[in-house]
């Protein structure tokens, strides 16, 4: 059974700060992985997917991706309100599904 | 581009009813997945479908439960004799190729059995 972790939260962080979503997995073959934002009441939104270990930058969000310790992160810098949300795990494997964690609920206080 | 597109976007159905749930994917995409989030859960995979191959069920919760799509083209989500338990968010995303790549969401529709 493919796992995927997350902490439920609530992740508090004030306005300005910089806020870390963590996310395990438990199949070492995981080739993909993914970040999804969803607001109360919306659909899942892609807001990053990195394949590589390493990181990868878009804006104010780096994904982290460290596959010997299966482990993927995602970091939002200079935290706004509008960025609270529930944050999405998801992670692809070797075939065409994506196993979803549960979910972070990320509130950031102005 | 338009995105993913769902309707309705809201449906309440008596217990027993059938419900057909409609999902327009993003154009050029192959893949199309069905997912179902119950409130406060995380998304529950229900069925996938890619080109002309045949679609992958393994999620489907019961024989209530079929979907259909033609070629890469719209998909139908049918629930048959609804039930309470089937209230959730059906969601539907689209990739552009086959694999564990990027899926883009549609909004959903919100099905209530009352």
């Amino acid at each position: 059974q493919k796992e995927v972790e997350q902490n439920s939260g609530p992740l508090s962080v004030p306005e300005g700060a910089i806020a870390s979503l963590n996310c395990t997995y438990s199949d070492r073959g995981s080739q993909s992985f993914f970040w999804y934002r969803q607001y109360s009441g919306k659909s899942p939104e892609l807001i990053m997917f990195i394949y590589s270990n390493g990181d990868k930058e878009d804006g104010r969000f780096t994904a982290q991706l460290n596959k010997a310790s299966q482990y993927v992160s995602l970091l939002i810098r200079d935290s706004q309100p509008s960025d609270s949300a529930t944050y999405l795990c998801a992670v692809g494997g070797s075939n065409y599904k994506l196993t979803f964690g549960k979910g972070t609920l990320l509130t950031v206080n102005p | 581009g338009a995105g993913v597109s769902q309707s309705p976007s809201n449906k309440v159905t008596e217990k027993g009813k059938d419900v057909e749930l409609r999902c327009d994917p993003i154009s050029g995409h192959t893949a199309l997945y069905w997912y179902r989030q119950r409130l406060g859960q995380g998304l529950e995979f229900l069925i996938y479908f890619q080109g002309n191959s045949a679609p992958d069920k393994s999620g489907l919760p019961s024989d209530r439960f079929s979907a259909e799509r033609t070629g890469e083209s719209v998909s139908t989500l049918t629930i048959q004799r609804t039930q309470q338990e089937d209230s959730a968010v059906y969601l539907c995303a689209s990739s552009q190729r086959e694999g564990p790549y990027e899926q883009y969401f549609g909004p959903g529709t919100r099905l209530t059995v009352t």
